[in-house]
C-alpha cells in the first residue's frame, strides 16, 4: 500500500524561506510530485524528482531521498500570492503501467506580512 | 488547446438522480486519468484510461460509478444514484506517456 505524510498547516512571513516535508511509503515508486492548489482551484504542476537531489525551479526547489522515503518542498522569498495547499504526490508503477498518482492531504501554507 | 477543460465546473443534484461530467484532456495526450478530492484531503485516483482503453479503476469506484473514452479524446464520468457522499470535487487530469499528468479545474458536484 501507499502511506504519504505531510504537515496540516504552516505559516511563514512574507520574504522568507519555508521548506514542507514529505515521508512516503509505496511499492513501485517511480518519481515524487508537488502541486500547488489555490483554494477551489486545481492542482497546478510544481516540481517532479525521480532521482536523489535537489531540483531548482526559480523560487521552488524539491529535493528527495529514496533511502528514506523522504522530500521537501523549498519556497525562496515567499509572496502572499503563495498562499496555497502544497501537495505532495509518489507516483507508483502499477502493473497495468498506469504510474498512478497517490497524494497526501496537502499542506496549507499561510503567507503573512 | 492550452489545457485540460471539465464541463460543468458546477453541479447541484438531489439524491438518487444520475450525473455525468465531460473531460476534455490536452489534445496529445493520450493518458487520462480521473480523481475525487474532498475537503482538506488529497485527490483520490479514480481510474485511468490509455487512448481508449480503461486500464485501471480504484476500489473507491463504485458499481455505481462509470467512465467512458470511446474514441480516446474527452471521457465521461456518469455517476448514477448518487448519494450525499458523492459530494466532491472531481478532477481530471492528462498526461503524455509517463510525463507529468496536469490537471483540469474540476467539476464541483453537490448531492442535496
Amino acid at each position: 500500500g501507499q502511506n504519504i505524510d505531510q504537515p496540516t498547516e504552516m505559516t511563514a512571513t512574507e520574504g522568507a524561506i519555508v521548506q514542507i516535508n514529505c515521508t512516503y511509503q509505496t511499492s513501485g515508486f517511480n518519481g515524487l510530485f508537488w502541486y500547488q492548489q489555490h483554494a477551489g482551484e486545481a492542482p497546478t504542476f510544481l516540481s517532479y524528482n525521480v532521482l536523489d537531489g535537489l531540483e531548482e525551479k526559480g523560487r521552488f526547489s524539491s529535493f528527495l531521498s529514496r533511502s528514506k522515503g523522504y522530500s521537501y518542498l523549498l519556497l525562496k522569498e515567499l509572496q502572499m500570492k503563495d498562499s496555497a495547499s502544497y501537495l505532495c504526490a509518489v507516483r507508483s508503477l502499477a502493473l497495468t503501467g498506469a504510474n498512478n498518482l497517490f497524494f497526501g492531504t496537502g499542506t496549507r501554507l499561510t503567507v503573512i506580512p | 488547446d492550452t489545457g485540460v477543460s471539465q464541463d460543468p465546473r458546477h453541479k447541484i443534484t438531489k439524491r438518487g438522480q444520475n450525473v455525468t461530467f465531460r473531460c476534455d484532456p490536452i489534445s496529445e495526450h493520450n493518458r487520462l486519468y480521473w480523481y475525487r478530492q474532498t475537503l482538506g484531503q488529497g485527490p483520490e485516483f479514480l481510474t485511468y484510461f490509455q487512448n481508449e482503453a480503461q486500464l485501471e479503476k480504484s476500489r473507491l469506484l463504485s458499481d455505481r460509478f462509470s467512465a467512458e473514452r470511446p474514441k480516446g479524446s474527452f471521457s465521461t464520468l456518469e455517476i448514477q444514484r448518487t448519494e450525499q457522499g458523492d459530494s466532491a470535487m472531481y478532477l481530471c487530469a492528462s498526461s503524455s506517456t509517463v510525463d507529468t499528468q496536469y490537471f483540469g479545474p474540476g467539476t464541483r458536484l453537490t448531492v442535496l
